[in-house]
């Protein structure tokens, strides 16, 4: 079951920020939150990802809360380009040390001139 | 430099048929996924090798579905008997695991469709 909850939607106009927020209030200490964006027919392509102190790439920002309970991906200026489906995702890990990505429905952002 | 390459890109067969899939991580990738993504749907985890061994496999939802990664580089998703239910894109995903900072670069996807 996935570990994450999104807004199914999002529209954003371009040249602004998007923000994009993810609720995970059931994550474990050491489970990292990653962010995924998928354009229609295409392989995800990573964004970014961080276990509990915000960061930031060319691509994007992450905030994270304290709590760890929720988190909110910023991309700074949306082009037409980054619309896209965008996933937050937990990454869990069993006993045996192995890792695996539990995806929920991620948010259809659409980015508009 | 070259990303995860699958192949083919689509397949379309017949109720009851076989089917390999194939996927080219990035070289000096020690570990590989299988995903599954119907439509609409986030992908949903099937299979995970640690160099040639299956590390974890939880995910495959039957015995028709088999992975293997013989040389720990390329590996074959193959699915036996494949039903309707099948139909979905297929995604590969290699990582070089450094810590807890490990990065998934996921492949184009094989769409596969059963008739």
């Amino acid at each position: 079951d996935a570990k994450t909850t999104q807004p199914p939607s999002m529209d954003c106009a371009e040249g602004r920020a998007a923000n994009l927020p993810c609720n995970h209030s059931t994550i474990s200490g050491n489970e990292y939150v990653y962010w995924y964006r998928q354009i229609h027919s295409q392989g995800p392509q990573y964004i970014i990802h961080g276990l509990k102190n915000n960061e930031t790439n060319e691509m994007a920002s992450l905030i994270i809360t304290e709590d760890r309970k929720s988190s909110t991906l910023i991309l700074p200026h949306a082009t037409l380009r980054d619309t896209a489906v965008y996933y937050c995702i937990v990454r869990v890990e069993n006993a045996g040390n192995n890792r695996k990505l539990i995806w929920g429905l991620g948010t259809s952002l659409a980015v508009n001139p | 430099g070259a990303g995860v390459s699958q192949t083919p890109s689509n397949k379309v067969t017949e109720k009851g048929k076989y089917v390999e899939l194939r996927c080219d991580p990035i070289s000096g990738h020690t570990a590989l996924y299988w995903y599954r993504q119907s439509l609409g749907q986030g992908p949903e985890f099937l299979i995970y090798f640690q160099g040639t061994g299956a590390a974890d496999d939880s995910g495959l939802p039957n015995d028709r579905f088999f992975a293997v990664r013989p040389e720990g580089s390329v590996s074959t998703l193959k699915i036996q008997r494949t039903e309707r239910g099948d139909s979905a894109v297929y995604l590969c995903a290699s990582s070089d695991i450094a810590g807890g900072r490990e990065t998934q670069y996921f492949g184009p996807g094989t769409r596969l469709l059963v008739l």
